[in-house]
């Protein structure tokens, strides 16, 4: 059974890196792409970008400037840095397992239960 | 950049009912189409993806149609556990979700 955890500070101060980790367990990291996923207080899903072991990476555009995603396959985690963060920054964030298919494209098939992370000072 | 459009931003509706949510795209996305739930305090769920293929496990009563620029996921016979929000997601180019449809309890 796959499994994903999110860990790291609950409380990042305006204009520093907020930083998250994600364990995987069940399914080697070397096999899928992995995500960041987040969600503000009252809005909707906002993709924020996917790694896979081979180095492939792809961002949002909206945020491709203060994101940096990488993965550790020997403790089987990846990590997310969001530099620059401010109140809009402030979220759950969920890491996620996505899957690709030829004819279906890419899915988010595993997520973590996700972790709130608040900007404030 | 591709936008999702879903309709409605809510509904109330009641167990056994049969519920139907849009979802469109501002251009074609053929079938790269994926559907999720979220309920509070857990992982969100997977129900179908690539337009209509139903993730395994999840329950018959969900079902994914549509392709190019309009999508549907109705749920037939509304159950307790149902009660959610519901978001579509294109990932023809760089994943973008829909505005997300709360489905409450009338």
């Amino acid at each position: 059974q796959v499994q994903l955890q999110e860990s790291g500070p609950g409380l990042a101060k305006p204009s520093e890196t907020l930083s998250l980790t994600c364990t995987v367990s069940g399914v080697s990291i070397s096999d899928y792409y992995w995500s960041w996923i987040r969600q503000s207080a009252g809005k909707g899903l906002e993709w924020i970008g996917r790694k896979h072991s081979s180095g492939n990476t792809d961002y949002n555009p909206s945020l491709k400037s203060r994101v940096i995603m990488s993965l550790d396959t020997s403790k089987s985690q990846f990590s997310l840095s969001l530099g620059s963060v401010t109140a809009a920054d402030t979220a759950v964030y969920y890491c996620a397992r996505e899957s690709l298919l030829l004819l279906e494209g890419y899915y988010i098939d595993t997520w973590g239960q996700g972790t709130l992370v608040t900007v404030s000072s | 950049d591709i936008q999702m459009t879903q309709s409605p931003s809510s509904l109330s509706a009641s167990v056994g009912d049969r519920v139907t949510i849009i979802c469109r795209a501002s251009q074609s996305i053929t079938t790269y189409l994926n559907w999720y739930q979220l309920k509070p305090g857990k992982a969100p769920k997977l129900l179908i993806y690539g337009a209509s293929i139903l993730e395994s496990g999840v329950p018959t009563r969900f079902s994914g149609s549509g392709s190019g620029t309009e999508f549907s996921l109705t749920i037939s016979n509304l159950q307790p556990e149902d009660f959610a929000t519901y978001y579509c997601q294109q990932t023809y180019s760089l994943p973008v979700f829909g505005g997300g449809t709360k489905v409450e309890i009338k």
